[in-house]
């Protein structure tokens, strides 16, 4: 069965501050993505990354795909309140259509 | 474009009484899903569907929960008869076939079951 570990569970920060989280499995993933999703709301898409070792920015998110494609991380630089929200990292096994989804990691930047 | 239509947004019910939820997909999609999100869990796969045909159907909680893709643009998902630990939110979600699998929400379904 393949799992998706993301760590931490809850993150509580101040705005300004750099953040990191982790998205960690023993599986090899074709491509990984990570959602978004804002209270009341679905997951919406960030970013998918497909290559081992893959970087991909967006404005202040910084996405990251390990060499061997069983891991990943998300790095926010200058965090603001509206980055809040529950940040899920997803990836794709192989012919199956699903995707596998972690947990979560819920995001809390205060002013 | 309309993204993923789920009706209805709330639902309160008793105990015992059925529930059905609905869902449209975005048109052209392969791919329909069914989760269930708590905070205990996060974010559960029901069953999936693959051109109207239910492909993997072993997230699905017990015989007391069903769910049907009649057409390519419509899908149920029941719950008979319902109980308080069927509360939740429903998210039905839609993608298209291919090597990178983005799935677009829908806004979700929040039930409570008394």
């Amino acid at each position: 069965t393949q799992l998706l570990e993301q760590s931490p569970q809850f993150l509580s920060i101040q705005e300004g501050e750099n953040l990191t989280v982790y998205c960690n499995s023993s599986s090899v993933f074709s491509s990984l993505q990570w959602y978004r999703q804002e209270p009341g709301e679905g997951p919406v898409l960030l970013v998918t990354v497909v290559t081992g070792g893959e970087v991909k920015k967006l404005k202040r998110l910084t996405f990251q795909f390990g060499d061997a494609r069983k891991d990943s991380s998300l790095h926010i630089t200058a965090a603001q309140p509206g980055d809040t929200g529950l940040y899920l990292c997803a990836g794709a096994g192989g012919s199956q259509g699903n995707l596998i989804f972690g947990k979560g990691t819920k995001l809390s930047v205060k002013p | 474009d309309a993204g993923v239509i789920q009706s209805p947004r709330h639902e309160v019910t008793e105990m015992g009484q059925e529930v059905t939820l609905r869902c449209k997909p975005i048109s052209g999609h392969d791919y329909l899903f069914w989760y269930r999100q708590t905070m205990m869990r996060g974010l559960e796969l029901l069953i999936y569907f693959n051109n109207n045909v239910p492909i993997d159907d072993s997230g699905m909680p017990e015989d007391r929960f069903s769910a049907k893709m009649p057409n390519a643009s419509f899908s149920t998902l029941k719950i008979q008869p319902s109980e308080p630990r069927d509360s939740a939110v429903y998210f039905c979600a839609s993608s298209r076939q291919g090597v990178v699998k983005t799935q677009y929400f829908g806004p979700g379904t929040r039930l409570l079951v008394l």
